[in-house]
């Protein structure tokens, strides 16, 4: 069937960076784009992105322009998001979502989420 | 950037009729995608584009659209119906997404 596997929780110090992995399968990975999404605790969901596995091109929302980078790893049909100068406000479930084509913002896949919580 | 606006909350007897909103100006150009999300899960996707289901979601749940307001409706609301509900769609100044605050749905 089709999924996305996240990889598990992280903790992290204000300032380090985290890289969150997104694993396909039960598709052709490149074939649909991926979404990143959080969401705090208690809060609503928050786009942050999104790339396309066949090109690699990329899309952020203004608010982590240079902080985000998304990538891929096409062989092992992984996806990555890496979240640099972590600060306590970043502390948040991440999930990916698979973006239906050609309408990436529509995700019909979600992976269960990856919790980041970022303390001294 | 656009913005979307949904109410915090609505509420609705058990089997009757429930619409939640979602207003914001991507959508007089690009249609929204509603989200179901119930505690502790990841979001499950009900309605996309003008009026598309995914396999799996009843057919009562519906979308639809006029101006810069999108609206999901849910006929016949079931008790499992009880959750948070997020609209989103493209950003209209670029190839963006964005979400609306989400609305909590009580089935009474």
């Amino acid at each position: 069937q089709v999924q996305l596997v996240q990889s598990g929780a992280e903790v992290k110090k204000p300032g380090a960076s985290v890289k969150v992995s997104c694993k396909a399968s039960g598709y052709t990975f490149t074939s649909y784009d991926i979404n990143w999404v959080r969401q705090a605790t208690g809060q609503g969901l928050e786009w942050m992105g999104w790339m396309n596995p066949n090109s690699g091109n990329t899309g952020y929302a203004q608010k982590f322009q240079g902080r985000v980078t998304m990538t891929r790893n096409t062989s092992i049909s992984t996806a990555y998001m890496e979240l640099s100068s972590l600060r306590s406000e970043d502390t948040a479930v991440y999930y990916c979502a698979r973006g239906l084509v050609p309408y990436y913002y529509y995700m019909d896949v979600w992976g269960k989420g990856t919790t980041v919580t970022v303390s001294s | 950037s656009s913005e979307l606006t949904q109410d915090p909350a609505v509420s609705v007897a058990l089997g009757q009729t429930v619409r939640i909103t979602c207003q914001g100006d991507s959508l007089r150009s690009y249609y929204a995608s509603w989200y179901q999300q119930k505690p502790g899960q990841a979001p499950v996707l009900v309605i996309y584009g003008k009026n598309n289901r995914p396999s799996g979601i009843p057919d009562r749940f519906s979308g639809s659209s006029s101006g810069n307001t999108a609206s999901l409706t849910i006929t016949g609301a079931q008790a499992e119906d009880e959750a948070d509900y997020y609209c989103n769609s493209r950003d209209s100044s670029g190839p963006r997404g964005v979400f609306g605050g989400g609305t909590k749905l009580t089935v009474l």
